[in-house]
């Protein structure tokens, strides 16, 4: 185990929703990434977020949204859910010393289905 | 810009070797190597910084060349273990780890 946990495991949400998925970072990590995984595919970087703010971001529109709170967890919002945002959501938390990327501890992810 | 991964997929038998590539466009600060399995989370296996720096598992090998911004994974008398699918993420120093689509390795018995 990493000791990142996600949170929930599993949602379904129709069309047009809105969904916050939750991660709690490992003891003493400074840093989180969300990527997105679709099925069959590599992680797509979505974020990162370091002392609370954004770090870095990917290729994904306004609509994904995160916050880093004091103790490190995180948050990832989407609004206005598409189908296309079907996927295993997984968050990374490291502790960024330099400045590249540190060795990332991921949780279990959180499976979004849209409907 | 995403990392090219080669080959997609290998099937070995236990006990035979495997080489993974992944190789990328731009200048690279860093290279990162993990393996997921079926329904897991990724799992860090090394990492390959510019200048020769390696910070890792130590039964894991690999390789980084800076001037062609190509790394590869070497895998060795290969378990049934190391089932699973490799990816490669590529960091330019930017503070974003780019992966690759990834190598499925099938180890039979």
């Amino acid at each position: 185990e990493t000791g990142v946990t996600q949170s929930p495991t599993h949602l379904i949400k129709t069309r047009g929703q809105q969904v916050t998925l939750r991660c709690s970072s490992q003891s003493g990590h400074n840093t989180v990434s969300w990527y997105q995984q679709a099925l069959g595919q590599g992680p797509q970087f979505i974020f990162q977020y370091y002392r609370e703010e954004e770090n870095g971001r990917g290729n994904f529109p306004p609509r994904f949204s995160g916050l880093q709170f004091p103790n490190y967890s995180s948050e990832l919002n989407v609004n206005a859910l598409e189908l296309d945002d079907s996927a295993l959501y997984l968050c990374a938390s490291s502790f960024r010393t330099g400045s590249g990327t540190g060795e990332l501890f991921f949780g279990e992810g959180s499976r979004l289905t849209v409907l | 810009q995403q990392p090219v991964q080669s080959p997609q997929a290998v099937i070995l038998r236990e006990g035979e070797d495997a080489v993974i590539n992944c190789s990328s466009s731009k200048a690279l600060y860093s290279v990162h190597w993990y393996r997921q399995k079926h329904g897991e989370a990724p799992v860090f296996l090394m990492i390959l910084l510019k200048g020769g720096e390696q910070k890792g598992h130590e039964k894991i090998s690999a390789s980084f060349n800076e001037k062609k911004q190509q790394s590869s994974l070497y895998l060795t008398a290969s378990q049934l273990s190391y089932s699973g699918t490799y990816f490669c993420g590529t960091d330019r120093g930017a503070q974003k780890l780019v992966f690759g689509q990834g190598t499925r390795l099938t180890i039979n018995p």
